[in-house]
């Protein structure tokens, strides 16, 4: 594994079922992120974790969870998928909580479409 | 609220000059970031500006003014390479990234 890796790559789901989208990193950043991108809109932050153990919720958090058991997995689960969710999600990585001139690292996506 | 604000689309001639303007409304500042997005693809770290002034990374740079709210991104001698989508983000007073909602750059030959 090398940056962020994300899985599965693309997904078309029905509405109402429940899914997990999966991303690893290995770069032992303190920070993950998972965003949402619509066309027309900015990245639009869905939850985030500042360190293993601890998560926060950003300006999307409805619909969605998070969970940090450790350093490397950061997994979005959607309890039950709606139509509105459809949308390409990255996972993104970043040291020291995004201080200073840390950049964010993305993976490469995950498009889920919900029908 | 918060507003990140950039042309949605701008075309340019391949071996030219080309600025991206952004503009930002944000509840605090700490710092600016430009970050550059190929079709179909994620988002890679082109530039970050905390202070006012010009910041030179090779064929790229960006430029900060905080009292006005506005950063440019110059990009010069242009290749086909560099059609993509250019990302203006803001990080807030809750050190969390505010997004524009990008800048698609066409190269013409």
């Amino acid at each position: 594994i090398a940056g962020i890796t994300q899985a599965p790559t693309s997904q078309i789901l029905a509405a109402g079922r429940r899914m997990t989208l999966r991303c690893t990193q290995d770069m032992r950043h303190n920070a993950m992120y998972w965003y949402r991108q619509d066309l027309g809109l900015g990245l639009r932050l869905i939850h985030y974790s500042n360190t293993a153990g601890t998560t926060g919720k950003g300006e999307v958090p409805d619909g969605y969870s998070v969970s940090r058991a450790n350093t490397d997995d950061f997994p979005l689960t959607l309890a039950s998928a709606v139509p509105s969710q459809t949308s390409v999600y990255f996972c993104a990585s970043s040291d020291s909580s995004g201080t200073g001139d840390n950049e964010q690292f993305f993976g490469p996506g995950t498009r889920l479409t919900v029908l | 609220g918060q507003n990140i604000d950039q042309p949605t689309e701008m075309t340019a001639t391949e071996g030219a000059i080309v600025q991206i303007n952004c503009t930002y409304q944000t509840s605090g500042f700490n710092g600016l970031f430009w970050y550059q997005q190929h079709a179909g693809e994620a988002p890679t770290f082109l530039s970050y500006n905390v202070l006012d002034g010009l910041e030179e990374k090779g064929r790229f740079s960006s430029f900060l003014s905080r009292s006005k709210g506005y950063s440019y991104l110059l990009l010069k001698e242009l290749q086909m390479k560099d059609s993509a989508s250019y990302l203006c983000a803001v990080r807030d007073s809750n050190y969390q990234l505010i997004w524009g909602a990008g800048t698609k750059l066409i190269i013409k030959p």
